[in-house]
């Protein structure tokens, strides 16, 4: 059974970086089926996808994000990771990773249980 | 605003069918097809649809999805209680990004 796992501060200051840790286990990251993303869930409102690191190492990001934005990953431990730098309160949000089976279409099929992060001071 | 348009809410009563509709454009929907996702209160969300009409194993029959031009729909029939939640519509965009719509909250009256 694949299963993802969220990990990091809940609280993070203004102007920080934002740093997420998925442990993924049950598949590897480096099989050639897999796209591994992140997805944000805004307050009381809707999905965002932020980027995805493929099973090569290929990363596509959004563009509203990109700039600040860095998803990397460790075959060796099976985890991959999110850095969003200089953030505001306007990245208060639940963070998802995920797992996205088909490239270039959004078909998220298994989806970590969240981790909510707080920017504030 | 989301460049994927839903309706934020739509509701029936037991037993109706409904739809909720998801509008983009070429270089989105028009070119890379969409996906629909279930999201109940507390939870992650859901794969329903993909490939603009495809259900993945497990899901119910009750739903549906098509794709013309640069719209899609996902349908709900023989509503039930349990179909109470938020739905979104996906895709992906040429300017490669994914793409979520807003969300529609479907209340079951």
């Amino acid at each position: 059974q694949v299963r993802l796992q969220e990990s990091g501060p809940g609280l993070v200051k203004p102007s920080q970086t934002l740093s997420l840790t998925c442990k993924v286990s049950g598949v590897s990251i480096s099989d050639n089926e897999y796209y591994w993303t992140w997805i944000r869930q805004l307050p009381g409102k809707g999905l965002q996808w932020i980027g995805y690191i493929s099973h090569r190492g290929s990363n596509y990001y959004n563009p509203s994000l990109q700039g600040r934005l860095d998803i990397s990953r460790d075959s060796a431990k099976n985890r991959f990771f999110l850095s969003l730098s200089s953030v505001t309160a306007a990245d208060t949000a639940l963070y998802f990773c995920a797992r996205d089976r088909r490239p270039y279409h959004v078909q998220v099929d298994v989806w970590g249980k969240g981790t909510m992060v707080i920017v504030s001071s | 605003q989301s460049v994927l348009t839903q309706p934020p809410s739509v509701s029936g009563t037991p037993g109706q069918r409904v739809t909720i509709s998801c509008s983009g454009s070429y270089s989105n929907i028009g070119t890379n097809g969409v996906n629909w996702y279930q999201q109940l209160p507390g939870t992650a969300p859901k794969l329903l649809i993909y490939s603009d009409n495809q259900r993945p194993s497990g899901v119910s029959n009750r739903f549906s999805g098509s794709r013309s031009g640069t719209s899609a729909s996902l349908a709900i029939s023989g509503l039930q209680s349990e179909d109470e939640a938020d739905y979104y519509c996906a895709s992906w965009d040429d300017d490669l990004h994914g793409l979520f719509g807003g969300g529609t909250y479907l209340t079951v009256l």
